[in-house]
C-alpha cells in the first residue's frame, strides 16, 4: 500500500514564477515529514523538513506546508531556477520506529 | 570532506548468484541505512545499521543481509539473486538516531539478468 503519493510524476514550470509540488498521506503515524531533490546519477539532498505540529517551516525560496486535516504537504519554490530541475521526492517518517517512506518522485522542469 | 561514496557504482550479475555492496559514511556519521529505488519509485528502506548492529528492518526477505563496520563503512549482501532485485542501490548515512536528515551515496545500479 502507497501511504505517501506523489500524484504527478512531472512538472513543468516557467523560470520566476512559482513551484508547487503536492504530496498526500494517508497513515496518520508520521511525525516528520521531509523532501529531498535528486539530480541525474546523484543521490537524494535533503531540502526542507516539517514536524508534525507545525503547518509551515520556511527556508530561503523554500516553503512546505502541511495540512494534516487533509493528509497533504506541499513545497513552495519561489521564484524557481533553473537549477531546481529535478526529481523531488516527499517522505514521511513513522514515530514508532522512525522508518522513512517515500512517494514516487515528482520532476520539476524548470523553463527558461 | 569526502561524502557518502558507494561501490562499485554499476554491477551485472545473473539470477541466483549473491552480491555485495559498499558503503563509507559521510565523515563523523556513526547510522548507515540502505535503500533500494526501483525504476520509477521511490526509494524503500532495507535496514539500519549502527554501533555494528542491525537497529532496523524494512520488508525485505533475509536474502537481503548487511553489516556495518568498526570505522562505520557497511556492505549489503543479496544471496540468490532474482530478476526483481535489478534496481538502484542507495546508502544514507547520519549521525545518531533518530536522524531524518540523510545523507546519500550516487548508488549502485545492480542489473541481474
Amino acid at each position: 500500500d502507497q501511504q505517501v503519493k506523489q500524484n504527478s510524476p512531472s512538472l513543468s514550470v516557467q523560470e520566476g514564477r512559482i513551484s508547487i509540488l503536492n504530496c498526500d498521506y494517508t497513515n496518520s503515524m508520521f511525525d516528520y515529514f521531509l523532501w529531498y531533490k535528486k539530480y541525474p546519477a546523484e543521490g537524494p539532498t535533503f531540502l526542507i523538513s516539517i514536524s508534525s505540529i507545525k503547518d509551515k517551516n520556511e527556508d530561503g525560496r523554500f516553503t512546505v506546508f502541511l495540512n494534516k486535516s487533509a493528509k497533504h504537504l506541499s513545497l513552495h519554490i519561489v521564484p524557481s531556477q533553473p537549477g531546481d530541475s529535478a526529481v523531488y521526492f516527499c517522505a514521511a517518517r513513522k514515530y514508532s520506529n522512525y522508518q522513512l517512506i517515500w512517494g514516487a518522485g515528482t520532476k520539476l522542469i524548470i523553463k527558461p | 570532506d569526502a561524502g557518502v561514496t558507494q561501490s562499485p557504482t554499476h554491477l551485472i550479475k545473473t539470477r541466483g548468484q549473491q552480491v555485495t555492496l559498499r558503503c563509507s559514511p559521510k565523515s563523523g556519521h556513526d547510522t548507515v541505512s540502505w535503500y533500494q529505488q526501483a525504476l520509477g519509485q521511490g526509494p524503500q528502506f532495507i535496514f539500519q545499521y549502527y554501533e555494528e548492529e542491525e537497529r532496523q528492518r524494512g520488508n525485505f526477505p533475509d536474502r537481503f543481509s548487511g553489516h556495518q563496520f568498526p570505522n562505520y563503512s557497511s556492505e549489503l549482501n543479496v544471496n540468490a539473486l532474482l530478476l526483481g532485485d535489478s534496481a538502484l542501490y542507495l546508502c544514507a548515512s547520519s549521525l545518531g538516531q533518530p536522524n531524518e536528515k540523510l545523507f546519500f551515496g550516487s548508488g549502485t545500479q545492480l542489473s541481474v539478468l
